[in-house]
Formats: structure tokens, sequence, C-alpha cells
């Protein structure tokens, strides 16, 4: 089965400064590659996915790079703020089959 | 986006009870609904595929008999943990995806914290 493999575990930067957190997979069929954010406490909240017929997708400061034939796909945060200091997960799934998740990353944004 | 509502979100059970946890899909018909796992700064872990109208598929090492789920309607799945214990205790989140938009995107419940004592 699909295997998630995610780092760091934990990361802290200086607000205003680049995060960047990695995910490899296991399985050449997953096609779908969400990241989502959660609050302690909270649900998981969907940040920005990519599907495996693209290579890079932005959402302001948000970006995710996908490498298929390395099998791994990033997260990138530009100019970091406070309020994105949570946990972050990275997920690969077939289609709408069942969603493996990372290991997640504590993210901490410094003031 | 599609809603999907858990409930309870918090719930205290004393050993040996059994606690029955709803999930909903408010606005959309869910065939397939997921069951997660999660203890305190870990991932999600998948602990079983809730099918509407067949049996659920379990993840290898996940006790069936010990965590019953229903999924009779195409809005409603139960995830019941039976004889609990406290090494049950953990945060139980639910996920659906609405097929019928061919939306891969996964929708989840609030979550359910239980606590045996």
């Amino acid at each position: 089965g699909e295997n998630v493999e995610q780092h760091p575990s934990t990361l802290s930067v200086q607000e205003g400064d680049s995060a960047v957190i990695k995910c490899t997979y296991s399985d050449s069929a997953s096609n779908y590659f969400p990241w989502y954010k959660q609050e302690l406490g909270k649900r998981p909240q969907l940040i920005i996915d990519i599907r495996s017929n693209v290579g890079e997708k932005k959402d302001q400061r948000i970006a995710v790079t996908l490498n298929k034939t390395a099998k791994h796909f990033s997260l990138h945060i530009t100019e970091t703020q406070p309020e994105d200091s949570a946990v972050y997960f990275c997920a690969a799934s077939q289609g709408a089959q069942k969603l493996v998740f990372g290991q997640g990353t504590r993210l901490t944004i410094n003031p | 986006g599609a809603v999907v509502s858990q409930h309870p979100s918090r719930v205290i059970c004393k050993s040996g009870t059994s606690v029955k946890i709803e999930c909903r899909s408010l606005d959309f018909q869910a065939t397939t609904m997921f069951w997660y796992r999660q203890f305190p700064k870990k991932s999600l872990m998948l602990m079983a595929t809730s099918n509407e109208g067949s049996k659920a598929t379990y993840e290898q090492g996940v006790e069936k008999d010990k965590f019953l789920i229903n999924h009779a309607s195409l809005t409603l799945s139960t995830l019941t943990v039976t004889s609990a214990h406290p090494e049950d205790s953990s945060f139980y989140i639910c996920s659906a995806r609405d097929y019928g938009r061919g939306n891969t995107e996964a929708f989840f419940g609030q979550g359910t914290r239980l606590t045996v004592v």
C-alpha cells in the first residue's frame, strides 16, 4: 500500500521568511496530493492540493510542487506570518480513494 | 464546499462501555466515508473505509469487532467503540468525498475527542 514520508517533523522560521515542507510517496498510482493545516483539537483544513497532471500550483503565499518521477512533492509558504503556525500534513491518494497522511510538521513562526 | 458533521465533539465514558460516533454528510451523498484515529501530536491513521450498504473495509491491525462501523444510508456512517478501555482514548475523525461532483477533495468532520476513564 501507499506510504507517505514527511520532513521535517518540526520547523521554526522567522516571520517573513519562507518555509518548505517535503513529502515522498511510494505508490506510483497515487495522483492526488493535498496539504492540510491542522490547529490543536480541530479538523484538518485543506490549504492546497495538486493532481499528477501538473507540476506546480500556487495560491497567493502558498505553492506546491510535484515531481512524479522522484515521487515527491513539497509545500512552500512565503512571507510567513504568525497565524501560519500550526501542524501541516501532506497526503496522497489514488483518485478519490483513501488518503494516506504523512507524519506531520509542526511549523512555528517566530515574530 | 461540502459539509461533513460529526457528533459528539467530545465524550467521556467509563471503561467497558460502548460509545457511538456519528458522521453525516449534510449536502451531498457519500457512498464512502473514511474513519481516522489521531493520537496526540501524531498523524491521522486510517482505521477503515465505510461503504454504504456493505461491510466496512478495515486497515491492517484494526479490530473490526471492537470498532463497529455501520453505513446504512448515503448520508450517515457510525463508528461504535465497543467495550472501551483507556487505550482507546483518542481523537476520532471522519471524512467523505463528494463523488457526485467528481470532487476529490476530502471533507472532514469536526472530530470526536474520546476519553475513557
